[in-house]
């Protein structure tokens, strides 16, 4: 079955400071690879997504993600985060043709300081 | 317009009461989705179509229903509402990625 794992439930950094999400997956076959954000009581907006091809996938608002498939891993950076940037961050995983059914990680809560 | 439009945005009912949560498209997607987001859980799939005629059910379907009435409408259903399935709860549709409604904050009282 697939999984995701986001080991950091909470992270705190200095607004300018450089940012690293983890992602862990679990999935059998080659995996279709999200990233989503999710601010305040809205929805969730897509930040960035892999299918295949170059591992080094860039996104909206300055996010890119690179996906390893030895570390089955699928971490999200941002060079400089913006005190807009303060949200919930979720990474998932989808299959790939057949039925598809998209897993979502538990989160990871971005807090931004001054 | 929203891609994904979910009705209601609020709702509080009360223990025992049933409760339908429904949500349109305009994506023109088969595959659609209702998930429930729980602090620290994540989003977990409660079930899932890919046409008007394939229901599935996911992680936690137990307590819930669906109806598929046409590929645009998909709706969720709560027979006898209880205080656990307080929570948020999303519908999305999908093709290569997943489109979510701004979803519905249900409270079971």
């Amino acid at each position: 079955a697939q999984s995701v794992t986001q080991p950091d439930i909470h992270i705190t950094v200095s607004e300018g400071a450089s940012l690293e999400l983890r992602c862990n997956y679990s999935y059998g076959a080659t995996p279709y690879l999200f990233w989503y954000v999710q601010s305040p009581g809205q929805g969730l907006q897509l930040l960035l997504k892999y299918f295949s091809g170059d591992t080094l996938v860039q996104g909206i608002k300055g996010f890119e993600a690179e996906f390893k498939r030895s570390q089955s891993s699928f971490n999200l950076r941002k060079p400089s985060v913006h005190w807009s940037d303060a949200a919930e961050y979720f990474c998932a995983v989808g299959a790939i043709g057949g039925y598809q059914k998209v897993t979502f990680g538990t989160g990871t809560k971005l807090q931004v300081i001054p | 317009d929203a891609d994904v439009t979910q009705t209601p945005r609020n709702r509080i009912t009360k223990t025992g009461k049933r409760i339908m949560l429904e949500c349109s498209q305009t994506k023109g997607h088969d595959r659609m989705y209702w998930y429930r987001q729980d602090p620290g859980l994540g989003l977990r799939l409660i079930y899932y179509s890919f046409d008007v005629k394939d229901i599935n059910k996911g992680e936690i379907s137990d307590g819930y229903s669906v109806s598929r009435q046409a590929q645009a409408k998909f709706s969720l259903s709560l027979e006898s509402a209880i205080p656990n399935q307080t929570a948020l709860y999303f519908c999305a549709t999908l093709r290569t990625e997943a489109f979510f409604g701004q979803g519905t904050r249900l409270t079971v009282v």
